[in-house]
């Protein structure tokens, strides 16, 4: 089993639309977890941190669920900038915490 | 804007050859990255410091080295490429908290 798992979509969602994305991690003890954005040919970006008690910034909000152990991406009115691989990243709390997990990815293709 | 820059950003080579990717960044972090991201894998860690001469092995280091004589720059050496080795590589950094922070990436083709 992956370490961190997703969706690989891809999510095929109109302009508009809200989109939610899932990620599962394996780690029980795991205590930061992040969203990152990477588009094609690109770098990936981090799009946000994620808080116990969830966050929200601007059109999108991240949500934590420890008891089973998931974490989601919910994007409100989708824009055709939004179009993007989105990578769910988690530090696993070992020994060696500086290193990051990252999920394969789950693609967002927003249509006009 | 992290101020990472990587050199080269474009490279192909022949498998055999031994191939050096440059990560600079102008910020004094302590801890620098290299992973690889393949299709269907993600990013994967090769090599990563703490700490000027300080390095540590990743979950695929096979084939590749790595040093850090300076804060600012971390090398990634593939003594004998293979066409393996074929991927996109991106230097990160990680910033006072867990987050990181990437460079714009090498692609790397071995042909």
């Amino acid at each position: 089993r992956k370490e961190v798992e997703q969706d690989p979509g891809p999510f095929n969602v109109p302009e508009g639309a809200t989109v939610a994305f899932n990620c599962t991690y394996s780690n029980s003890a795991s205590q930061s977890f992040f969203w990152y954005r990477q588009d094609c040919r690109k770098e990936p970006k981090l799009l946000m941190s994620v808080y116990s008690s969830g966050n929200e910034d601007g059109r999108f909000t991240a949500q934590l669920n420890r008891a089973s152990q998931y974490i989601s991406l919910l994007i409100r009115d989708s824009k055709l900038s939004d179009s993007a691989t989105y990578l769910c990243v988690v530090n696993p709390q070992t020994a060696s915490s500086y290193k990051l997990i990252f999920g394969s990815g789950t693609r967002l293709l927003v249509r006009p | 804007d992290a101020g990472i820059t990587q050199s080269p950003r474009h490279k192909v080579t022949e498998t055999g050859t031994p191939v050096t990717l440059r990560c600079h960044q102008t910020e004094n972090h302590r801890y620098m990255y290299w992973y690889r991201q393949d299709p269907g894998h993600g990013l994967r860690l090769i090599h990563y410091s703490y700490g000027v001469k300080d390095t540590d092995k990743g979950e695929v280091s096979d084939g590749y080295s790595v040093s850090r004589s300076k804060t600012e720059d971390f090398l990634l050496t593939l003594e004998s490429a293979t066409s393996s080795q074929t991927s996109v590589y991106f230097c990160a950094i990680r910033d006072r908290g867990f987050e990181q922070y990437f460079g714009p990436g090498t692609r790397l083709t071995v042909t």
